[in-house]
């Protein structure tokens, strides 16, 4: 149990696209979803705390207009980044919460990850 | 003072023997505690959590969580080289999970 996908793993984009990136719990309901960037021999940074139906908690630093995250249902949450520069790639990773028999509410669960590619 | 304190590493370890890890946390309220392991270029998957003080064993790893001094270790017996990777110890403090920076385990055959 407790298994997170991510969507799509890889993208390469061109540079003042945007580009949305999936993340589902497949097996349990995430009552909260957290969104991380993680470049190149670095530690995790939190970009922001979603909880599902609403708004995102952004953490200082990230421009909530420019990473639009969308907590819709229960499974899904999606990340956009809008209008992405170079700078903008990394290793996107989401992970979750939730409630689903046995399953600790406080456990984060990762999903595999999206590696974004701005050219 | 960081939340969550690990040693960076790369701490080197021959197979067979004994990784210890250990980490730190500033927050005597912190509830619930996480090991991690990151492989280069994925995503963390959970080893362990562990909530009370004492230890808790789960197959070669064990964590140790002692809330009076504010520390929490993972030991891992029997060190494959599989085993090398970043290692982060997570805190919920007061809702909120604070990551460390991780330790890097070398297993070295």
């Amino acid at each position: 149990g407790a298994v997170v996908s991510q969507h799509p793993s890889r993208v390469i984009c061109k540079s003042g696209t945007s580009v949305k990136i999936e993340c589902r719990s497949l097996d349990f309901q995430a009552t909260t979803m957290f969104w991380y960037r993680q470049f190149p021999k670095q530690s995790l940074m939190l970009m922001a705390t979603s909880n599902e139906g609403s708004k995102a908690t952004y953490e200082q630093g990230v421009e909530k207009d420019k990473f639009l995250i969308n907590h819709a249902s229960l499974t899904l949450s999606t990340l956009t980044v809008t209008s992405a520069h170079p700078e903008d790639s990394s290793f996107y990773i989401c992970s979750a919460t939730g409630l689903a028999g046995g399953l600790s509410t406080d456990t984060q669960y990762f999903g595999p990850g999206t590696r974004l590619t701005v050219l | 003072q960081k939340e969550v304190e690990q040693n960076s590493g790369p701490l080197s370890v021959p197979e067979g023997a004994i990784a210890s890890l250990n980490c730190t946390y500033s927050d005597r309220v912190s509830q619930s505690f996480f090991w991690y392991r990151q492989y280069s270029g994925k995503s963390p998957e959970l080893i362990m959590s562990i909530y009370s003080n004492g230890d808790k064993e789960d197959g070669r790893f064990t964590a140790q969580l002692n809330k009076a001094s504010q520390y929490v270790s993972l030991l891992i017996r029997d060190s494959q080289p599989s085993d090398s990777a970043t290692y982060l110890c997570a805190v919920n403090r007061r809702g909120k999970f604070q990551f460390g920076a991780g330790t890097q385990v070398v297993v070295t055959p």
